[in-house]
């Protein structure tokens, strides 16, 4: 089963806007992931976030957890063509499990 | 620094015959390894993963098995594909039970 789901499925935006991405999992967590998927590419790590942790930045990415609604978000900034991708959490941990992604699409 | 490999890149095979994928590992020792497979458009499915050599476990029971006969390197087998076992195959590496980092992927067309 799949611990991480995404949320929305796709989202699309304007250079320069902000993007949110939110996330939702079922069982407690020791931490947890956001990676970024470009097409055909294998994933990349973004930011990890531990479970004694509320807020995370990183550059232009800002991560939150809420443990007790079991939900994450991650916001990118001052968004750029280049941050077209899927963005995917998960779940730290050898059965760790991704969801579908969200599919960010950054119009120049 | 550390560095994973995986080949081939891309794959074309008819249904019935056998895989070989294979991932390495460079610049570290003893690593955790994984493979996963992703559909069109979709998540990653946690295939294996091996926290040692000749220690493999699976997460979900199919046409394919792994095995891991040196420390850094990991390889996904099949005796007979099936058609549904196309996908892009991904290959990833940790330091320990936290962050992942990933191969570039393979991907398989089984015809």
């Amino acid at each position: 089963s799949q611990q991480g789901e995404e949320d929305p499925q796709a989202l699309s935006i304007q250079e320069g806007e902000n993007a949110t991405m939110n996330c939702s999992y079922k069982t407690s967590i020791n931490n947890l992931q956001w990676y970024r998927q470009n097409s055909g590419r294998g994933l990349v790590h973004l930011i990890l976030i531990r479970s004694n942790e509320r807020e995370k930045h990183s550059g232009r990415l800002r991560v939150t957890l809420d443990t007790s609604k079991k939900s994450s978000s991650l916001l990118i900034t001052a968004s750029r063509a280049a941050d077209t991708a899927s963005y995917f959490c998960a779940k730290g941990g050898n059965d760790m499990r991704f969801g579908a992604g969200t599919r960010l699409t950054v119009k120049p | 620094s550390q560095t994973i490999h995986q080949w081939p890149a891309t794959l074309v095979q008819p249904v019935g015959s056998p895989l070989s994928l294979e991932c390495t590992v460079e610049g570290t020792s003893n690593p955790n390894l994984y493979w996963y497979r992703q559909a069109a458009g979709r998540g990653l499915q946690l295939l294996f993963y091996s926290v040692g050599i000749g220690q493999i476990s699976s997460e979900v029971p199919q046409n394919l098995s792994a095995s891991r006969p040196q420390d850094r390197q990991f390889i996904l087998s099949s005796k007979k594909l099936l058609l549904s076992d196309s996908g892009f195959y991904l290959c990833a590496w940790s330091p320990e039970q936290e962050t992942q980092y990933f191969g570039p992927g393979t991907r398989l067309l089984v015809l």
